[in-house]
């Protein structure tokens, strides 16, 4: 079956304008969380969602970042007023939503922030 | 301040060996720890999960210990290959919470 997808691979934008992600998990999990990757490190946690809701935000940077996932399948990160630090990959993972489950990555979307 | 720390950022070994990566973690309680491969330009993908009850696990070439005394993870891939050059990321679970804690990566290459 198809893994999870993000769009855009690539996204170049200019400081201080807004942008969206989009990340479609594998159809039937209901756990959906977002991660930050710079280069040279580890995935770095932003947000979890259990089906709907966020049920954890703790990574997060600050109030710039938001994300939705409306009905429980499809998330869209938003970033606001973004800035040069904020260039990095974007990784989506899904999982089936219990703990200690495997989480299946998407491919990233490279975000530059010039 | 918590840390998760491998063992170095690149690793080189010739065909054949063994390659054995480190994982230690600092003022972290996994329930759990897995290890991801991650290519360059894609996403991390799952290889093994082990418990804080479990010794080791196996899967094929694959050898994971967890030792929650030492605060140490090691992963083993025997008769490496050149297709298992990547970059490897051991990643921790807590209790209770399901988003995982990842570690730098060791790069590794292996050479023919």
């Amino acid at each position: 079956g198809a893994g999870v997808s993000q769009t855009p691979s690539n996204k170049v934008t200019e400081k201080g304008k807004y942008v969206e992600l989009r990340c479609d998990p594998i159809s039937g999990h209901t756990a959906l969380y977002w991660y930050r990757q710079s280069l040279g490190q580890g995935p770095e946690f932003l947000i979890y969602f259990q089906g709907t809701g966020a049920a954890d935000d703790s990574g997060l940077p600050n109030d710039r970042f938001f994300a939705v996932r409306p009905e429980g399948s499809v998330s869209t990160l938003k970033i606001q007023r973004t800035e040069r630090g904020d260039s990095a990959v974007y990784l989506c993972a899904s999982s089936h939503g219990g703990q200690q489950e495997t989480q299946y990555f998407g491919p990233g979307t490279r975000l530059l922030v010039l | 301040s918590q840390k998760i720390e491998q063992n170095s950022e690149a690793l080189n070994i010739q065909e054949g060996k063994t390659a054995t990566l480190t994982c230690n973690y600092t003022n972290y309680s996994p329930a759990y720890l897995q290890w991801y491969r991650q290519d360059p330009g894609r996403g991390p993908v799952f290889l093994l999960l082990i418990r804080e009850n479990e010794k080791e696990k196996r899967k094929e070439r694959l050898k994971v210990t967890f030792d929650t005394t030492l605060k140490q993870s090691l992963f083993h891939i025997t008769a490496s290959q050149p297709a298992d050059s990547a970059t490897y990321l051991c990643a921790l679970g807590e209790t209770g919470a399901n988003n995982l804690f990842f570690g730098t990566g060791t790069r590794l290459t292996v050479i023919p």
